[in-house]
């Protein structure tokens, strides 16, 4: 699985747009862009993921450049319980075999009142 | 939505007892999967499963093992506990591409 790189913490002030960046320069054609995030004392929770166009679901978006080299987590209107460790992954999609996910460092968000 | 149920929130063992970590899911997921996790470490893959008595281990299985004796559970079993063995133990379960769901983990002392 291709490595990543992120910021090792960011900060947002609160309402605005939290952008998180991903670098994945090695990434392979079949694979995908994955992000969880992890609130203190808690289990990482699943946000989204893709392949090579843009994503949106109920908590995040997810851009990734035409060479999918990196990618962009958007929170559009971050609160105070966005605060988290932000992991971005990058694996191959798997059918049916298990495929285990491998977390970097993550990037600390802190939403700021 | 997708449940990952750990036992125990919070656990307290004492050194060379054997320990047992349970983990249901309710969606008939295929794959299952355990992590520690400790300060600086991140999450590492201890055993991995991806069917009903099928299991494959993960970077660190040494001092481990797991079963899966039915599709919706998946123990990790501490045959017997020591104190680097310490950490918070999380669950994970996943449907083939789809993210995976995690539980809230258990955290261990050992004494």
């Amino acid at each position: 699985d291709a490595k990543t790189t992120q910021p090792t913490s960011m900060d947002c002030a609160e309402g605005r747009a939290a952008n998180l960046p991903c670098n994945h320069s090695t990434i392979s054609g079949n694979e995908y862009v994955y992000w969880y995030r992890q609130i203190h004392s808690q289990g990482p929770q699943y946000i989204i993921h893709g392949l090579k166009n843009n994503e949106t679901n109920e908590m995040a978006s997810l851009i990734i450049t035409e060479d999918r080299k990196s990618s962009t987590l958007i929170l559009p209107h971050a609160t105070l319980r966005d605060t988290a460790v932000y992991y971005c992954i990058v694996r191959v999609g798997f059918r049916g075999s298990a495929r285990q996910l491998t977390f970097g460092s993550g990037t600390q968000l802190t939403v700021l009142p | 939505d997708v449940k990952v149920t750990q036992s125990s929130r919070y656990l307290v063992k004492r050194t060379g007892e054997k320990v047992f970590l349970e983990c249901v899911q309710d969606m008939d997921h295929e794959n299952m999967f355990w992590y520690r996790q400790d300060p600086g470490l991140g999450l590492r893959l201890i055993y991995f499963s991806y069917d009903v008595k099928m299991k494959e281990k993960g970077d660190i299985p040494e001092g481990y093992s797991v079963s899966r004796e039915k599709k919706e559970r998946f123990s990790l079993i501490l045959e017997s506990a020591s104190t680097n063995q310490t950490s918070m133990y999380l669950c994970a379960s996943s449907e083939r591409a789809d993210g995976y769901t995690f539980g809230s983990g258990t955290r261990l002392t050992v004494v």
